[in-house]
């Protein structure tokens, strides 16, 4: 099935560490992205992992993969203010097209 | 600017009425996609080019939808006799060729349709 979920909506402090889970269902998945949406603007893609790692850090990144329990995370160290935005997870999938399944959009919100 | 560029940015129309969003892909892209996105809600994949060819639809493409890449450059996404369940943000990506390596969909700032 092509089925990823996130929960909708998050809430941190600024400089506190935030973390956007995501599900999901299909296991031939190869890719899995993590894309930033601000209002207004198109996505911007902020990292991806290759489904046999587990773990992948790029500054203040960090993305998680549990490929038994189809769980991906995205953990923002220090989060700032820049950083409010909706938060999308997305499977590749391989074939003509290797088009991107997105799930349905983590809101974060930062607080001073 | 060398990013993907769509246009218009926003439409109005009445239902029942035809619309035409263009496309302009990163140059040297031949892989071209449409997606779109409905209020609170990721994207979704429409259709797929390879240089002219479109090699894939997804099946929300209805028949009153086409798009077309005449000379492997820009898009075109036509919708036909508009719904107001039409109304929604029409995202285009694009990818550079197979085998440089590169697995990121670089995506346009969206037109965003509402059909009144």
């Amino acid at each position: 099935g092509e089925d990823v979920e996130q929960s909708l909506f998050l809430s941190v402090r600024e400089g506190d560490s935030s973390v956007i889970n995501c599900t999901y269902t299909d296991s031939s998945s190869t890719y899995l992205y993590w894309y930033k949406q601000e209002p207004g603007a198109g996505l911007q893609l902020l990292t991806y992992i290759f489904s046999n790692m587990d773990m992948k850090q790029d500054q203040r990144l960090t993305v998680l993969l549990n490929k038994k329990d189809k769980h991906l995370s995205l953990r923002i160290a220090d989060t700032q203010t820049g950083d409010s935005a909706i938060y999308f997870c997305a499977e590749l999938y391989t074939g003509t097209a290797s088009k991107l399944t997105f799930g349905t959009g983590t809101r974060l919100q930062v607080t001073l | 600017d060398t990013g993907v560029s769509q246009d218009p940015r926003h439409k109005i129309t009445k239902r029942g009425q035809n619309v035409t969003f263009r496309c302009d892909p990163i140059s040297e892209h031949n892989r071209l996609y449409w997606y779109r996105q409905t209020l609170g809600q990721g994207p979704e994949f429409l259709t797929y080019f390879q240089n002219e060819a479109q090699l894939e639809k997804s099946r929300l493409l209805s028949d009153r939808f086409s798009a077309e890449r005449p000379k492997g450059s820009f898009s075109t996404l036509e919708i036909q006799r508009t719904e107001q369940g039409d109304s929604a943000m029409y995202l285009c990506a694009s990818r550079p060729p197979a085998g440089t390596g590169s697995l990121e969909q670089y995506f346009g700032p969206g037109t965003r349709l509402t059909v009144t």
